[in-house]
């Protein structure tokens, strides 16, 4: 098991332009995750999933995109990068019951100058 | 909406010593559930422990274990015999369960930087 990978591991931006990160998950979890992580700020939630073809707005979704086309995998678009989303963005995983922990994704490091 | 404080940016313990990091929240909800994560310095979420709202007895993990004050919406995370490998970042997160019970996304709190000296 591969458990949840991300791609790409590190991207550099340039203001305005796109990117897509995609999320990979080999455990059949219905519930699927983006946070993004800040110094000082802890994690913060910006999409989530509750099953394929769902998705929904968590705390900071503003400038982002989601998709969730197959089970598996998690996407998250930015359509025109803007400074402010510089930050390491975190994908995670989990079953359909509540006791469960979040599995994390190794992260994606994104700079937009 | 759910809220995690945890109050200690930093913290230094010696090898083989206890210690014990701060975490208090404020929910609503009857049922919840409490998670503590840890993050090293390569970057990794490690999950550590779980304490559901309704558990009776105080969750332990090996050398982990949470001390559930549910009354005073408390709980900290206690490592036993440190270990220069714990020195990271932990995180105490939430379960947040909306008014549909559908979802279970998770509110996490700044987070503490443990250091283990020799």
């Amino acid at each position: 098991n591969a458990g949840v990978t991300q791609t790409p591991k590190f991207r550099v931006l340039k203001t305005g332009q796109s990117m897509t990160l995609l999320c990979a998950q080999d455990m059949n979890h219905e519930y699927m995750y983006w946070y993004r992580q800040d110094p000082g700020m802890g994690l913060r939630l910006i999409h989530y999933s509750v099953g394929e073809g769902t998705t929904a707005k968590g705390e900071v979704p503003d400038g982002y995109n989601v998709s969730r086309l197959k089970k598996q995998n998690f996407l998250l678009g930015l359509e025109s990068a803007a400074p402010s989303q510089t930050s390491v963005y975190f994908c995670a995983s989990s079953y359909l019951a509540e006791d469960y922990e979040q599995y994390f994704g190794p992260g994606t490091r994104l700079t937009v100058t | 909406a759910q809220k995690i404080t945890q109050t200690q940016p930093g913290m230094f313990v010696q090898e083989k010593e206890a210690v014990t990091l701060d975490c208090t929240y404020d929910t609503s909800d009857q049922s919840y559930g409490l998670f503590w994560y840890k993050q090293p310095s390569s970057g990794e979420m490690i999950f550590l422990i779980y304490q559901g709202s309704y558990d009776e007895q105080n969750a332990t993990e090996g050398r982990y274990s949470l001390n559930f004050q549910k009354a005073r919406k408390s709980a900290n995370l206690v490592i036993s015999a440190s270990q220069l490998g714990d020195s990271a970042m932990y995180f105490c997160a939430m379960r947040d369960v909306n008014s549909g019970g559908s979802n279970y996304k998770l509110t996490f709190g700044k987070g503490t930087l443990l250091t283990v000296n020799p």
